[in-house]
């Protein structure tokens, strides 16, 4: 079974310093990869994907995320903070399945990120 | 930008009471996808719709049942309702192919 592992329930950065929230992934063959945000009392928001290619994806609001086989991490990232980015993370992976249809999302725990002013 | 929307945005109900849940998914989607989300937890998925069809079933209970109507809207039909299933309820749509699934804003149901 799919699985998604982010190690931080909570990750305190000062605003303009980068930040890295972390995600670990299980899955059988190769698979895809996704980030969403969720503001307080607001449905997610997709951030990025990662489904081939590039290991570095970039996405939306200047986060991106760096695909490592090896290690079977897909680290979100940001240069520089804002205030503005602090919400709740999800790290999640859904099975390259065949055929048309379904194709739900796992998502790991979350990870608050909580930008310091 | 059209977004998937969901309605009721708030939902209370009595123990073993039912409860209906609608989704509206962004135009053109061909995929619908509801997850329930408990407090402090991450999105567990129930049920999902390709073309109108049921196409994954997940940790949904036998309490609920959804479809998927002619004009592409979604229903999520909860009964005997149990304060376990206090939680927020997403749904989101996508283009399969695409893979990216767009959440509308959720419903909260509290049971008391």
């Amino acid at each position: 079974a799919q699985s998604v592992a982010q190690p931080e329930d909570q990750v305190n950065v000062a605003e303009g310093n980068p930040l890295t929230v972390k995600c670990t992934y299980s899955v059988s063959g190769n698979p895809y990869l996704f980030w969403y945000v969720q503001y307080p009392n607001r449905g997610l928001q997709f951030l990025l994907k990662y489904i081939t290619g590039d290991n570095l994806v970039k996405g939306s609001y200047g986060f991106e995320a760096e695909f490592n086989k090896s290690q079977t991490s897909f680290h979100l990232k940001k240069p520089s903070a804002l205030v503005s980015d602090s919400a709740l993370y999800f790290c999640a992976v859904r099975d390259r399945k065949s055929g048309a249809g379904s194709y739900q999302l796992t998502f790991g725990k979350g990870t608050k990120l909580s930008v310091i002013p | 930008a059209a977004g998937v929307i969901q309605s009721p945005r708030h939902l209370i109900k009595e123990k073993r009471e039912t409860a209906t849940l609608k989704c509206y998914p962004i135009p053109r989607h061909d995929t619908v996808y509801w997850y329930q989300q408990g407090p402090g937890q991450d999105p567990q998925f129930l049920i999902s719709f390709y073309e109108k069809m049921q196409s994954d079933k997940g940790s949904i209970p036998d309490r609920f049942s959804a479809q998927q109507f002619s004009d592409y809207h979604s229903e999520l039909n909860m009964s005997s309702l149990e304060l376990g299933d206090s939680a927020l309820y997403f749904c989101a749509s996508e283009i399969w192919v695409r893979h990216i699934q767009y959440f509308g804003a959720g419903t909260r149901l509290s049971v008391l």
